[in-house]
């Protein structure tokens, strides 16, 4: 089985801020490692992945996440956040590189000017 | 280059009612993956299809069932409607299943 625990419900951070929202997973064998990022009424948008190689990994929109395979971590991060950051963000796992994602129950952030 | 669409926008049925719901991917990809969002939570994955036929199947009842076409596109089918099946329903597509998935706008179903 996997799974994906986001533990925290809501981050809030003041503009050009770095930002971190959380996740960690439990899979049996190398994880897959996937951010979405979801607007109101909107489906969820591709931010980054992991799958093999550096465990500091780049995205989209200055997003970028650190795999720690020890804590079995995935957070996701930005150095200066953007009022236009705020959204919810969902990390998931997959035990193959293909087939079922699981997700977490997601993160809102919330940038604050 | 069309993304995931996804019709109907929303849609409102009665418990006991059948509903269709249908998916076309993004241009290239051969995966349909469905997914489930109830408010507040994650998405819970239902089944993929590939090559027309489901591959995967997440813990939903029979009730939920699909068919993906030789163009790629998809249908959920829902059966026998309950309260509870009230979401956002997630069509995300792929190329044979790999990488990150690309996701369609969802069709809100409300089960009244």
């Amino acid at each position: 089985a996997q799974s994906v625990a986001q533990p925290e419900d809501q981050v809030n951070v003041a503009e050009g801020n770095p930002l971190t929202v959380k996740c960690t997973y439990s899979v049996s064998g190398n994880p897959y490692l996937f951010w979405y990022v979801q607007y109101p009424n909107r489906g969820l948008q591709f931010l980054l992945k992991y799958i093999t190689g550096d465990n500091l990994v780049k995205g989209s929109y200055g997003f970028e996440a650190e795999f720690n395979k020890s804590q079995t971590s995935f957070h996701l991060k930005k150095p200066s956040a953007l009022v236009s950051d705020s959204a919810l963000y969902f990390c998931a796992v997959r035990d193959t590189n293909a087939g079922k994602s699981t997700f977490g129950d997601g993160t809102t952030l919330t940038v604050k000017p | 280059d069309a993304g995931v669409t996804q019709s109907p926008t929303h849609l409102i049925k009665t418990r006991g009612q059948q509903v269709t719901l249908r998916c076309s991917p993004k241009s290239g990809h051969d995966t349909v993956s469905w997914y489930q969002q109830a408010l507040g939570q994650g998405p819970q994955f239902i089944f993929q299809y590939y090559e027309e036929e489901e591959r995967q199947r997440g813990n939903f009842p029979d009730r939920f069932s699909g068919h993906q076409f030789p163009n790629y596109s998809s249908e959920l089918n829902v059966n026998a409607l309950l309260l509870g099946d009230s979401a956002l329903y997630l069509c995300a597509s792929t190329l044979e299943g790999l990488g990150a998935q690309y996701f369609g706008p969802g069709t809100r179903l409300t089960v009244t």
